[in-house]
């Protein structure tokens, strides 16, 4: 069965410093997402994205946060100047190309991101 | 706004015992409604789904939830737990017109079946 993959599973970085989150979504999928899940709190979007431009972003994603889809396969998601409360578990996740919210979104194991 | 209210934190139940994980949604017009389950470093794995139709919906591993319109709920349940169902179980919705929009999670219900 596809599964989307996602690198590294945990990421440890100082404070200020850029990191790269990497996804490869589900092969035939063409709506991409990140989520993000603080210790202990619910999960909330971060960012949607289509035909390589941004869909809807939340207050969340504000300029220091990017997205790219630079290959055709792999899905990032790139932090420029982390901050402690930037620690969190990010998740990817993919649907399917045909618009209606009754596709389920298929998810990514997580990227653990500790800010130190 | 759309939003979705797990209410416990934690539930534990006895293997064999039938389980039930709340929820309950807000949300403009009709709801899309989902539920995902994570199991220890895994990502979130799609479990279920009401669209229309019949308010019983059936979905992986045994589980179903039942949705109810006139209460805003849509509660998991399962006849009978396994030890395998412990898990972060987690509740979501769509409003009816939003496209490829976003889910809306709930905080998350920790099970624990106990052998």
């Amino acid at each position: 069965e596809p599964e989307v993959t996602q690198t590294p599973s945990h990421q440890v970085t100082q404070m200020g410093q850029e990191v790269i989150l990497r996804c490869v979504p589900i092969s035939n999928h063409l709506y991409f997402y990140w989520y993000r899940q603080i210790l202990g709190q619910k999960v909330e979007f971060l960012v949607s994205f289509y035909n390589n431009e941004i869909s809807e972003k939340s207050e969340i994603f504000d300029d220091q946060f990017s997205v790219e889809r630079p290959d055709g396969s792999n899905f990032t998601l790139k932090i420029r100047s982390t901050k402690l409360e930037d620690s969190a578990m990010y998740f990817c996740a993919s649907s399917v190309d045909r618009a209606g919210p009754h596709n389920e979104q298929f998810f990514g194991p997580g990227t653990r991101l500790t800010v130190l | 706004a759309q939003s979705v209210a797990q209410p416990e934190d934690q539930v534990n139940v006895a293997e064999g015992n039938p389980l039930t994980v709340k929820c309950t949604y807000s949300v403009s017009g009709n709801p899309y409604l989902f539920w995902y389950v994570q199991y220890p470093n895994r990502g979130l794995q799609f479990l279920l789904k009401y669209i229309t139709g019949d308010n019983l919906v059936k979905g992986s591993y045994g589980f179903e939830a039942e949705f109810n319109k006139s209460q805003t709920s849509f509660h998991l349940k399962k006849p009978s737990a396994l030890v395998s169902d412990s898990a972060l179980y987690f509740c979501a919705v769509r409003g009816l017109n939003s496209g490829n929009t976003p889910l809306v999670f709930g905080k998350g219900t920790r099970l624990s079946v106990i052998a």
